[in-house]
């Protein structure tokens, strides 16, 4: 099994709103990372989880709570956010280690109104 | 300050021919390149790496360079099919953060039938 995936696939919330993001691998991978991506542009890091534990938080703003419940889980939780916030959000998993690809999932089309 | 550049923003080839992509970086601690291929909606799927003991990897139709005293690399695809139009990503990593990955703003690959 080499796939991560993610859901829901599509998400709209209002600004007062609270929902989470969902990931899942299942290929043994100790590193899980959450970025953010707009149209035309690269992925932006978000947030990088290594052994289960935050080992990068990229000043992402409190509205985005992370949380890894255990090595093949991985939660984005959103709370009061702002359209601004809407965009692609991809989960994505490795082998930690110097060398080895990330796997990305499909990701959430989050739209924020 | 964009530590990985992705100078052309598109690039459109005919079928048939040989697509090269470029990508430079400025940290020289890098040392782990990737190429990423990306469709809309969809997350990057991993096309190819190099580390930095290397200056050429193959795999199949895509051959990926690296030159380390221009910190240049390059992706060349022959021979270009119509599938392979999609955005390209390149992607870095260093020996002090092996976790984290900086990206190239990306191309955008067309190839004309």
């Amino acid at each position: 099994d080499t796939e991560v995936t993610q859901t829901p696939k599509h998400l709209v919330m209002g600004m007062t709103n609270k929902k989470s993001l969902k990931c899942e691998q299942h290929m043994g991978h100790r590193a899980m990372y959450w970025y953010k991506q707009k149209a035309k542009k690269p992925p932006e890091l978000m947030f990088v989880y290594s052994y289960e534990k935050l080992s990068i938080n990229e000043s992402v703003p409190s509205r985005f709570s992370p949380e890894c419940p255990n090595s093949s889980l991985l939660n984005l939780h959103l709370h009061a956010l702002q359209p601004e916030d809407s965009a692609l959000y991809l989960c994505a998993s490795r082998l930690t280690g110097p060398q080895g690809e990330q796997y990305f999932g499909p990701g959430t089309r989050l739209t924020v109104t | 300050d964009q530590q990985v550049k992705q100078n052309s923003p598109s690039l459109s080839v005919q079928e048939g021919r040989i697509s090269i992509l470029n990508c430079d970086y400025t940290n020289s601690m890098f040392d782990y390149f990737l190429w990423y291929k990306k469709y809309p909606a969809e997350g990057p799927t991993f096309l190819i790496s190099i580390s930095s003991i290397k200056d050429k990897n193959e795999d199949g139709r895509f051959t990926v360079f690296l030159n380390k005293s221009a910190k240049h690399l390059s992706l060349h695809i022959v021979p270009s099919q119509p599938g392979d139009s999609a955005v390209y990503f390149c992607a870095a990593s260093g020996v002090y953060n092996f976790n984290k990955f900086y990206f190239g703003s990306g191309t955008k690959l067309n190839v004309k039938p």
